[in-house]
């Protein structure tokens, strides 16, 4: 069985960078795509980019400027980086694996906070 | 790319049954024939319960049904039990889109 477990700094100061990890136990880190989606709150999914196993990225236009995303084939572990982030990037933060068009699984999730 | 319309909220009693509507258009929902369902219970991780428009991933209830007509998509949830009182989102299944529904909230009452 698949398992995601994902950390990062929960509270940001506007301007700092967003920095999560999501490592990935129990199966094969080739062959998926490795993807971030964010929750703001009280609102619905929003898609944030994925990446694969080779570092191959796929991002959402609408964030593409301040994301890095990137993989350490060595822990079976892949990350997000948000730099400038505002008050709108408050949100919780999943890692999932994208096995065909679905997403199955998702970590746990991480709320991070932007706020002065 | 818009996210898909759901219903904000949609309730049932035990035992009942419900039906989540996802609407897209004929460049989401409609051009692809493949649509899949998550399951959310804040605080905890979405879980995938439908894929490819009615199929089940294992382990997942019987209790949840998917379809899919033009360009709208539906989940059912047949004998109502507590433990649905979720947030449930569709989304296209494509190797191109990556939209969600806007969300729905199911309460048992």
């Amino acid at each position: 069985q698949v398992l995601l477990q994902q950390w990062g700094a929960g509270l940001l100061k506007p301007s700092e960078t967003l920095s999560l990890t999501c490592a990935v136990y129990g199966g094969s880190f080739s062959g998926y795509l490795w993807s971030w989606i964010r929750q703001p709150p009280g609102k619905g999914l929003e898609w944030i980019g994925e990446i694969n196993y080779s570092g191959s990225t796929n991002y959402n236009p609408t964030l593409k400027s301040r994301l890095t995303m990137s993989v350490d084939t060595s822990k079976n572990q892949f990350s997000l980086m948000l730099s400038s982030v505002t008050a709108a990037d408050t949100a919780v933060y999943f890692c999932a694996r994208m096995v065909g068009n679905d997403y199955s699984p998702w970590g746990q999730g991480t709320l991070v906070t932007v706020s002065s | 790319q818009s996210a898909l319309t759901q219903p904000a909220s949609v309730s049932g009693s035990p035992g009942q049954s419900i039906t989540i509507s996802c609407t897209g258009t004929s460049r989401d929902i409609g051009d692809y024939n493949s649509v899949s369902w998550y399951q959310h219970h804040p605080g905890k991780a979405p879980q995938l319960i439908i894929y490819d428009v009615s199929h089940r991933p294992s382990g997942v209830s019987n209790r949840f049904s998917g379809s899919k007509s033009d360009n709208t998509a539906s989940l059912t949830i047949s004998g109502l039990q507590a433990e649905d009182e979720a947030d449930y989102y569709c989304s296209p299944s494509s190797s191109i889109l990556r939209i969600f529904g806007t969300g729905t909230k199911v309460t048992v009452l």
